[in-house]
């Protein structure tokens, strides 16, 4: 069974980056695309971006300027780094699998509250 | 900005059915959009239900089933039951992007 597991600081301040890892157990790293979501408390859900097992990155276009993904394959980890993040980065960033020959976004973690403030 | 729009909320009684919506501003849903629907609970992750339009993972029950309907992608529940109730969200694909609906809150009353 596949599993995922954030971590990082739950308190950032703000102007500063959020830097979040996910760590891959029970299934291989290679051959998927390896994407974050986050939700901010008690609204709806939001695509930030993705990265293959290789290097390659996708974001979201309305992010792009401040987020960056990267993959680190000996530690079967993948991470998030937000840049000069404000009160609105507030969410649970979660971290999920994509596998792109069937389209699909399967395995989730549970999620890591981020607050932003001073 | 593409925006993804899904009902607000809707009611159910068990045993029921009820179908949500996904719509794109961008035009007509197609399986090109390879919708993706999930379910989340309270203080829960949420949980893959639907990918590519109307294929199940391993885990989905049968009462749930999607398509594309009108112009839009389609969640059905069918036989609803009361733990079915949750947010609902469709996510689209739009050239190497992917976007969320805003959700469907799903009351089983």
């Amino acid at each position: 069974q596949v599993q995922l597991q954030e971590s990082g600081p739950g308190l950032v301040k703000p102007s500063e980056t959020l830097s979040l890892t996910c760590t891959v157990s029970g299934g291989p790293i290679t051959g998927y695309y390896w994407s974050w979501i986050r939700q901010p408390p008690g609204k709806g859900l939001e695509w930030l971006g993705y990265i293959y097992y290789s290097g390659s990155t996708n974001y979201s276009p309305y992010l792009k300027s401040r987020v960056s993904i990267s993959v680190d394959m000996s530690r079967d980890q993948f991470s998030l780094r937000l840049t000069s993040v404000t009160a609105a980065d507030t969410a649970v960033y979660y971290c999920a699998r994509y596998d792109v020959d069937y389209y699909r976004f399967d395995y989730w973690g549970q999620g890591s509250l981020v607050t932003v403030s001073s | 900005q593409t925006v993804v729009t899904q009902e607000p909320s809707l009611t159910v009684s068990p045993g029921g059915t009820v179908t949500l919506t996904c719509a794109s501003s961008t035009g007509a849903v197609t399986s090109g959009y390879y919708a993706n629907w999930f379910q989340q609970k309270p203080g829960q992750a949420p949980r893959a239900l639907i990918y590519s339009t109307s294929n199940k993972h391993s885990w989905t029950p049968a009462r749930f089933s999607g398509s594309l309907l009108g112009g839009k992608a389609a969640l059905t529940l069918s036989g609803v039951q009361p733990e079915d109730e949750a947010d609902y969200y469709c996510l689209l694909y739009y050239s190497n992007a992917w976007v969320f609906g805003g959700g469907t809150k799903l009351t089983v009353l």
